[in-house]
């Protein structure tokens, strides 16, 4: 069973400043996607890294994938409260084989608030 | 219109009692998903649907069956729901095999097990 899991939990910080989340495995994955969640809706895609080492930028928001792709990390800068959500990474299989499936293992999520 | 909806949105029951929730999509995708959320815990698959005619367990199966009564529609039921079988629940479309194909998913539905 693959996992992963995100640290911090939890994130609190004040509008402009810069956050990271981290995303951690000892698995090897063929992507790595990251979502954003708001509450009372579903999950969001932001962003997927296939390349080991791979960047992409979107905006404000920094995403890289490990060069072993077992890891990834997100970062915002100057962070404003439209930011505020839980960020969800997953990591996903290509499978050999139709019946080995094509599912995502999804870490804890980190809650990322920040304040006006 | 919503993609992906899901009824109800919220549910309380109590222990035993048999609870189905449903989805719907406007996607044409062919892959549909269930998933349960819990703090702290992110999104664990439940069921997992190809076509109408696959169905594959996911990693928390146990307790829980599905019915994909056509390619837009892939219900979820709790034959005798249990307390700890509350959480947000939900469902998710992806256009096909590869994992790096975007997941759409829908609100939710929050369900509640007294």
């Amino acid at each position: 069973t693959q996992l992963l899991e995100q640290s911090p939990q939890f994130l609190s910080i004040q509008e402009g400043e810069n956050l990271t989340v981290y995303c951690n495995s000892s698995s090897v994955f063929s992507s790595l996607q990251w979502y954003r969640q708001e509450p009372g809706e579903g999950p969001v895609l932001l962003v997927t890294v296939v390349t080991g080492g791979e960047v992409k930028k979107l905006k404000r928001l920094t995403f890289q994938f490990g060069d072993a792709r077992k890891d990834s990390s997100l970062h915002i800068t100057a962070a404003q409260p439209g930011d505020t959500g839980l960020y969800l990474c997953a990591g996903g299989i290509n499978p050999a084989r139709k019946a080995a499936g094509n599912k995502l293992t999804f870490g804890g999520g980190t809650r990322v608030l920040v304040k006006p | 219109d919503a993609d992906v909806t899901q009824t109800p949105r919220n549910r309380i029951t109590k222990t035993g009692k048999r609870i189905m929730l449903e989805c719907s999509q406007t996607k044409g995708h062919d892959r549909m998903y269930w998933y349960r959320q819990d703090p702290g815990l992110g999104l664990r698959l439940i069921y997992y649907s190809f076509d109408v005619k696959d169905i594959n367990k996911g990693e928390i199966s146990d307790g829980y069956s599905v019915s994909r009564q056509a390619q837009a529609k892939f219900s979820l039921s709790l034959e005798s729901a249990i307390p700890n079988q509350t959480a947000l629940y939900f469902c998710a479309t992806s256009k096909d095999g590869q994992v790096d194909n975007e997941q759409f998913f829908g609100p939710g539905t929050r369900l509640t097990v007294l």
